[in-house]
């Protein structure tokens, strides 16, 4: 699975955009790009996933570039709710379904 | 939908005790795994599942035993508990079928203490 890069920390503030970036310059063709975020030590949540499309879903938008070496992960409005650690992972759908966490962006929603 | 349960929520062990996490999941799904995550970092795969009897070794393996004798349940055994064992455990479970959405759903987690 191809490597991934997030900036450590990430502020923003309540209602605003924020967009979060990640690096995945190895990024093989058949890689999707997946996001989640971990609230205060909870267990993970998916956010969105993509290809090479652009995405939306109720959480977020997701913009892959088009040589898909980059992407950035959109939380339109945010909210303190969405306080938490982004990870921007890098893998193949099918098959076993091993994630690879890196350390991920401390995203702060300041009010 | 419960989802994916773990119990217990928190435990504390001496050294060289074992015990077992246990985990659920009613989503039929194929996969499932364990993961553990230390203070400030990433989660690391321990083993997965990708069906009823049939378990691997994922990134973290040592000291930890599975076994997956129905699709809903995948149990981490701790053999005999080391300091170093000492960690938050989330298991986690998917479909693995690339027609449906590979979204994988994690529980609430155990928090393991050992002394």
């Amino acid at each position: 699975d191809a490597k991934t890069t997030q900036p450590p920390s990430m502020d923003c503030a309540e209602g605003r955009a924020a967009n979060l970036p990640c690096n995945h310059s190895t990024i093989s063709g058949n890689e999707y790009v997946y996001w989640y975020r971990q609230i205060h030590s909870q267990g993970p949540q998916y956010i969105i996933h993509g290809l090479k499309n652009n995405e939306t879903n109720e959480m977020a938008s997701l913009i892959i570039t088009e040589d898909r070496k980059s992407s950035t992960l959109i939380l339109p409005h945010a909210t303190l709710r969405d306080t938490a650690v982004y990870y921007c992972i890098v893998r193949v759908p099918q098959g076993a379904q091993k994630l690879v966490f890196g350390q991920g962006t401390r995203l702060t929603i300041n009010p | 939908n419960a989802g994916v349960t773990q119990t217990p929520k928190f435990q504390v062990l001496k050294t060289g005790q074992s015990m077992t996490l246990q985990c659920a999941q009613d989503m039929n799904h194929e996969y499932m795994s364990w993961y553990r995550q230390d203070p400030g970092m990433g989660l690391r795969l321990i083993h997965y599942s990708v069906g009823a009897g049939i378990t691997d070794q994922g990134e973290v393996p040592n000291g930890y035993n599975v076994s997956r004798s129905t699709t809903e349940d995948f149990p981490l055994r701790l053999l005999s508990a080391a300091p170093s064992q000492t960690s938050v455990y989330f298991c986690a479970s998917s479909y693995l079928r690339l027609a449906v959405s590979n979204e994988q759903f994690f529980g609430p987690g155990t928090r393991l203490t050992v002394l």
